[in-house]
């Protein structure tokens, strides 16, 4: 695909129910992220994954974030019983770099999942 | 405090005008600095790297000063299109994990 794509683009759910966010990185991208952005903020890591390999997830809130990308492609972000602070718009982004991204292989995002806890 | 930090403004900007603002990090090992430009609701977009020696690109000029651990961009002949969030990005990690300022709001008018 030409970028990083994000589904569903809207998400409502109703406060205890689990979610599950996709994101398709560019193909061959090696690293992949997630951030989430609440309103008025910048984005803040969640994780971070080097092919398959969950390297870093210091930036998850709680044990009820969940992410995986078992083939080194796809990922999915998991939220298990759902709060109202976890209203926010859910970013993904990879790069081409190993070892995160860097100057010659900068982040590209995908426009992102909306979710909204009611 | 945050590891990235910026003012929200907003910068109200004459066409035509310059505009300059910075972000400070606290990270002094890191090594890779970026501006990124969001729109309302859109996904941040790259706007241009940050160089030690200092970079241009077009109306845009990004300084880097490590001693006092800033970064700036600086916007020449401001257009309407220039309207957006700017997002300072360092990597405040070892493996080049990118650390978000909350933006600089801009806003041209005509």
């Amino acid at each position: 695909g030409a970028g990083v794509s994000q589904s569903p683009r809207y998400k409502v759910a109703k406060r205890g129910q689990d979610v599950a966010l996709r994101c398709d990185p560019i193909s061959g991208h090696v690293s992949l992220f997630w951030y989430q952005q609440a309103l008025g903020q910048g984005p803040e890591f969640l994780t971070y994954f080097q092919n398959e390999a969950q390297l870093d997830k210091s930036g998850l809130p709680s044990d009820r974030f969940f992410a995986e990308r078992p083939e080194g492609s796809v990922s999915t972000l998991k939220i298990q019983r759902t709060q109202q602070e976890d209203s926010a718009v859910y970013l993904c982004a990879s790069s081409s770099a190993t070892g995160g991204a860097s100057y010659n292989s900068p982040l590209h995002f995908g426009n992102g999942t909306r979710l909204t806890v009611t | 405090r945050k590891e990235v930090e910026q003012d929200p403004g907003p910068f109200n900007v004459p066409e035509g005008a310059t505009v300059a603002f910075n972000c400070t990090y606290s990270n002094s090992a890191s090594q890779s600095f970026f501006w990124y430009r969001q729109d309302c609701r859109k996904e941040p977009k790259l706007l241009m790297s940050v160089y030690s020696s200092g970079n241009e690109d077009g109306r845009f000029t990004a300084q880097l000063n490590r001693a006092s651990q800033y970064i700036s961009l600086l916007i020449r002949d401001s257009k309407l299109s220039d309207s957006a969030t700017y997002l300072c990005v360092v990597n405040g990690d070892s493996w080049g994990k990118l650390q978000f300022g909350a933006g600089t709001q801009v806003v041209v008018t005509p």
